[in-house]
Formats: C-alpha cells, structure tokens, sequence
C-alpha cells in the first residue's frame, strides 16, 4: 500500500538558512502529493500539492517537486524566516480510499534570528 | 467563505469521563474527516463521512471511539469512556473531491489525566 517516509526532527537553522525537509513515498499508481504545515497553536495548513511527476508545487517561498524515478517530493526553501517555526507535514492519498491520506511523522522547524 | 471549525480548542479530562468534541465543516463539503495526532507522531486517519454516511471507519482505535453526522452537517467524535492513550490532537476536515488536499480545522487538544 502507500506509505511515506519522512525526514526526522527537529531540525533548527539560523535565519536565511536554506530548508531542505524530505520525504519519499511508495505508491500504487501517481497520486497527488501534498505538504502540510502546523504553526504554533493553529490548525494544518495545505501548503503545497503537485498533482502529477515532474510537477513543481510552490507557496510562501517553499517548492517541492514531484520525482517519480526517485518518488520524492523534499520540501525546499532557499532562504527561511523565523514565522516559517512549524511542523511540516509530507502526505499522500490511500489508493482508492477516497481522499484518505497517510502522513509522515512531520518535521519540526525551529528558525532563530 | 468559514473555514472547518472544531470545538473545543481544548479539553482537559479524567480518565473514565466521556468527552465529545465537534466538527463545523466547511458549507456544502460533503466529505468529512477525523484524524488524530497522538504524542508527537505521525497524524492518523479516524474516519471518513459522506453526508452522513460513514464511508471508512477503519482507523477508529476501539469502540469507545463514537461518530456522527447527523444530517450531513456537522459532526461530533464521542470518546466514552477516555484513556490515558486517547491524549492528543484531533484534527477534522472537509472537501468536496474526495482526493486529498483539503482543508482542515484548528484541531481539538485533548488531555486525558
């Protein structure tokens, strides 16, 4: 079945640092992938999705591409805020399960100024 | 347009009491779903509504785990009697494709002592 495997926290990095959080995934067929966030006391957040390989989803700065010979999809950025702090989150749909999604563990982002 | 809604943000509860925590979808998203996140892992999948149907309920840990959506709106998740395990996150969400990528709620924070 579809399962995800993400990178473990916490990871902290200095302002302007650049983000690399990953995520691999084993999937039947080529679902969407999708990275969520959860800011300090607020609920999850969509923050990206690509819906097929080679696509690159991108918001607030991150970018995360779709590789299907590697089936990963790292989260990036080139250069992180201290209001990018959170717990990040890869996901992916349940094959045929109508919009079930498994999740990786989240990575925990602590950016210092 | 309201976002999910679930309330409340936090309970705080002995072990033995019941708890219900509720969840405001988004108007007009038929699909609605329950998931957990229990001591920093990974977030679960609870189940999964159609209206008012349960579509897939196979994440729910045990039967003191309850529930509804009565009318197909709003939905309530009924923990009778609550454990020390129960302690964590639940999270809700709503859409209207079915295919992931959707929007979720704040979450309810609960502590069971």
């Amino acid at each position: 079945g579809n399962s995800v495997t993400q990178m473990e926290g916490p990871v902290t990095l200095s302002e302007e640092a650049f983000l690399t959080i990953n995520c691999t995934y084993t999937a039947t067929g080529y679902p969407s992938l999708f990275w969520y966030v959860q800011y300090p006391g607020e609920g999850l957040q969509l923050l990206l999705k690509a819906t097929k390989a080679d696509d690159k989803g991108s918001n607030k700065g991150f970018e995360a591409t779709y590789r299907k010979e590697t089936t990963s999809f790292h989260l990036e950025k080139g250069s992180v805020q201290v209001s990018d702090s959170a717990v990040y989150f890869c996901a992916l749909p349940v094959y045929n399960q109508g919009g079930k999604l498994i999740f990786g563990q989240g990575t925990e982002l602590s950016v210092k100024p | 347009e309201a976002g999910v809604t679930q309330f409340p943000s936090h309970s705080v509860i002995e072990k033995g009491q019941t708890v219900t925590l509720r969840c405001d979808p988004i108007s007009g998203h038929d699909n609605l779903y329950w998931y957990r996140r229990v001591m920093g892992k990974e977030i679960k999948f609870l189940l999964h509504f159609v209206k008012e149907s349960k579509q897939d309920e196979s994440g729910m840990p045990n039967n003191r785990f309850l529930a509804e959506r009565t009318g197909g709106t709003y939905s309530t998740l009924k923990v009778q009697p609550a454990e020390l395990e129960d302690s964590g996150v639940y999270f809700c969400a709503s859409d209207t494709t079915g295919r992931g990528g959707y929007t979720f709620g704040s979450g309810t924070r609960l502590t069971v002592v």
